[in-house]
C-alpha cells in the first residue's frame, strides 16, 4: 500500500467547511484512496473512498487531483461531533487484509 | 439494524487469566478481522478470516487465538501468553463486493 502524509492537526470553526489534505505521491494506478475517522475511544468509522473521480456522500466529499498524488476530504459544515482523528489510507483492490493507519490528522472543531 | 457488535465495552481481568472477546456481524460479510490499538498508536492486525473455518495470523498473533465456526461470529481469545494484553481491541468485517472494512465499537481490555 502507498504511503500517505497528513498534517498532524488542524482546527476548524463550527459550521464552516473543513478541508483535510492528504499526499500520496507513490499511489499506483489501481489503488483507491480511503478516509476513515476515529472519535475518541470508538472504533474507526468509514467515511468515503475513491479511485480517480471526485466522490460525495452524506458525510463528506473527496476531491482527488488529476495526477492522483494528493486528495482532500471536505466536511461541508463541521459540527462539534466531527472532532476526531481522520485517516487517509491508500490501498489496492487486492489488498483484502489489513488496513494500515498512519498518524492521521487530529481535527478539533471549535464553537 | 445492521452492524458489528462487540461485547463487552470494558473488560477487566487478572493477570494470567484467559479472556474471550466477542465480535458479531449481521452484514453478511465473509471476511472478519481483529486489530489491537495501543494509546496514541495506529491499528495492528492480530488475526483475520476470509471464510468460515479458516483464519490466518496477522502481524501480532502471538498470545492470541481465534475461531470462525459461523459466518457471523469471530471471537478472539487473549491468552495468558500475551505479555501486554491491556489495549483497545477492534473487530472489523469487509463487504463481499468492494474492499471497505467496517469496524465495531471496540472492547477496552485492562489486565490488572
Amino acid at each position: 500500500d502507498a504511503k500517505t502524509t497528513q498534517p498532524p492537526s488542524m482546527d476548524c470553526a463550527e459550521g464552516r467547511a473543513a478541508n483535510l489534505p492528504c499526499n500520496h505521491s507513490t499511489i499506483s494506478g489501481n489503488e483507491y484512496v480511503y478516509w476513515y475517522r476515529q472519535i475518541h475511544s470508538q472504533g474507526p468509522q468509514y467515511i468515503i473512498h475513491g479511485l480517480k473521480n471526485n466522490e460525495t456522500n452524506e458525510m463528506a466529499s473527496l476531491i482527488i487531483t488529476e495526477d492522483r498524488k494528493s486528495s482532500t476530504l471536505i466536511l461541508p459544515h463541521a459540527t462539534l461531533r466531527d472532532t476526531a482523528v481522520y485517516y487517509c489510507i491508500v490501498r489496492g483492490p487486492a489488498a483484502g487484509n489489513k488496513l494500515t493507519f498512519g498518524g492521521g490528522t487530529r481535527v478539533l472543531v471549535k464553537p | 439494524d445492521g452492524g458489528i457488535t462487540q461485547s463487552p465495552k470494558y473488560l477487566f481481568r487478572k493477570e494470567g487469566q484467559n479472556v474471550t472477546l466477542s465480535c458479531e456481524q449481521n452484514l453478511n460479510h465473509d471476511a472478519m478481522y481483529w486489530y489491537r490499538q495501543d494509546p496514541g498508536q495506529g491499528l495492528r492486525l492480530i488475526y483475520y478470516s476470509q471464510i468460515v473455518n479458516d483464519f490466518q495470523k496477522g502481524d501480532i498473533a502471538e498470545g492470541y487465538s481465534v475461531s470462525r465456526e459461523k459466518k457471523e461470529s469471530f471471537p478472539l481469545t487473549v491468552t495468558s501468553a500475551q505479555k501486554n494484553p491491556t489495549a483497545f481491541y477492534l473487530c472489523a468485517s469487509r463487504e463481499v463486493v468492494g474492499n471497505t472494512q467496517y469496524f465495531g465499537p471496540g472492547t477496552r481490555l485492562t489486565v490488572l
